[in-house]
């Protein structure tokens, strides 16, 4: 168990409105990911973080933005939600050994109407 | 660019045995291998990296052929438990041999095992 939580765990919320989900782990970590994931397309890099303040752009950033002030907590955000984000949405850290393992949080499943 | 995987979907009977490709394009560093049941997170099963290391995790191994760019996952006398969906993750190179940053998973296949 890597110690990583994720709020909320469901969320159902109307087109246009402002989301932010909150990944949370306990063990330090450097680097966080926050992933979404939709049948047919595996897992799809949102945005990534290696440390407080540094972050980066994924493969399907558009519409979506983080911010991370401390080591434990990566925020998710959506700045006007949209129907096409609807989606499940996990946080995954790396281990802090060799060779830098993923491990995922348990997921938040998001419904944008 | 994803990685391809296959089969899409497999289906065994308990004790027999599956093999799961995943195919990039790209000049990979490592390849990792999780699994994923049915309304839960995935799970790290390993992580093969650049020098065609083969690893195993109980009756559950893999291969990477760097050359290839192609790494198969090996699913020996599988149990009711191995079901679920098996996603490859790569990282290629150009991360100058790290093996954490950006991974590019594939679609998954879905494996399912009958009594």
């Amino acid at each position: 168990d890597a110690g990583i939580t994720q709020s909320p765990r469901h969320k159902v919320t109307e087109t246009g409105t402002p989301v932010t989900l909150r990944c949370h782990q306990t063990e330090n970590h450097r680097y966080m990911y926050w992933y979404r994931q939709d049948p047919g397309h595996g897992l799809r890099l949102i945005h990534y973080s290696y440390g407080v303040k540094d972050t980066d752009k994924g493969e399907v950033s558009d519409g979506y933005s983080v911010s991370r002030s401390k080591t434990e907590d990566f925020l998710l955000t959506l700045e006007s939600a949209t129907s096409s984000q609807t989606s499940v949405y996990f946080c995954a850290i790396t281990g802090t050994h060799y060779p830098y393992e993923q491990y995922f949080g348990p997921g938040t499943r998001l419904t944008v109407t | 660019q994803q990685p391809v995987q296959s089969p899409q979907a497999v289906i065994l009977r308990e004790g027999e045995d599956a093999v799961i490709n995943c195919s990039s394009s790209k000049a990979l560093y490592s390849v990792h291998w999780y699994r994923q049941k049915h309304g839960e997170a995935p799970v790290f099963l390993m992580i093969l990296l650049k020098g065609g290391e083969q690893k195993g995790h109980d009756k559950i191994s893999a291969s990477f052929n760097e050359k290839k760019q192609q790494s198969s996952l090996y699913l020996t006398a599988s149990q009711l438990s191995y079901s679920g969906t098996y996603f490859c993750g790569t990282v290629p190179t150009l991360w100058g041999g790290t093996s954490y940053g950006k991974l590019t998973f594939g679609q998954g296949t879905i494996l399912t095992v009958h009594p």
